[in-house]
């Protein structure tokens, strides 16, 4: 596609569901960022992936967080027993390389958990 | 840890006013320096970027310097319009997770800009 894609755009769920939020980035791009924006709040780095590998994924906010990326592309955040601070938009950003080349954010995921 | 701070908002404008936004930073070592803007019902994009000390970034009449001795990358634009109404988002890079090696950007709380007819 032309840009990054996130799905769904929206998700409301019940505190203790499991919640799956997707990203497609640019084609060809090996790097992926997930952020997470919280309201009032900036920008949260959680994990960032350099082809399928995350090498660092000590951002996460907490074990009920995982990530995964296959084929150098898709990528799934996972978050499991949600909680209400888990409240926030979700974004996926790709770039080519990594490094300080740009990154090309999605329209991201807005999460409410009641 | 590193750390973005920029002003809050909202900040109001009218049109063809002077704009700055101030953003300071805190970082170990050589950080790039980013402003991300957010339009209404879009996502982020880069409005410019500057890589090295005394670089100056500049996109769609906006621009920042890179000021090592104050670290700061305050934006500026000489003559605002309406379409410049968005949130703007001062960001570093450089490894946000201590040892990690990660690449993610490390943001300012963002600041909503309104301009004015």
């Amino acid at each position: 596609g032309a840009g990054v894609s996130q799905s769904p755009s929206n998700k409301v769920t019940e505190k203790g569901k499991d919640v799956e939020l997707r990203c497609d980035p640019i084609s060809g791009h090996t790097a992926l960022y997930w952020y997470r924006q919280r309201l009032g709040q900036g920008l949260e780095f959680l994990i960032y992936f350099q082809g399928n590998s995350a090498p660092d994924k000590s951002g996460l906010p907490s074990d009920r967080f995982s990530a995964e990326r296959t084929g150098e592309s898709v990528s799934t955040l996972t978050i499991q027993r949600t909680q209400q601070e888990d409240s926030a938009v979700y974004l996926c950003a790709s770039s080519i390389s990594g490094g300080v080349s740009e990154q090309f954010f999605g329209p991201g995921t807005r999460l409410t958990v009641l | 840890g590193d750390s973005v701070t920029q002003m809050e908002g909202p900040v109001t404008l009218s049109e063809e006013a002077f704009l700055t936004i101030n953003c300071t930073y805190t970082a170990t070592g050589y950080p790039s320096l980013f402003w991300y803007v957010q339009y209404p019902g879009e996502g982020l994009q880069l409005l410019l970027k500057a890589t090295k000390a005394d670089d100056k970034g500049s996109n769609k009449g906006f621009e920042a310097t890179y000021r090592k001795e104050t670290t700061s990358f305050h934006l500026e634009k000489g003559s605002v319009q309406v379409s410049d109404s968005a949130v703007y988002f001062c960001a570093l890079s450089g490894p946000v997770i201590s040892g990690g090696g990660a690449d993610g950007l490390t943001f300012g709380k963002g600041t909503h800009l309104i301009i004015q007819p």
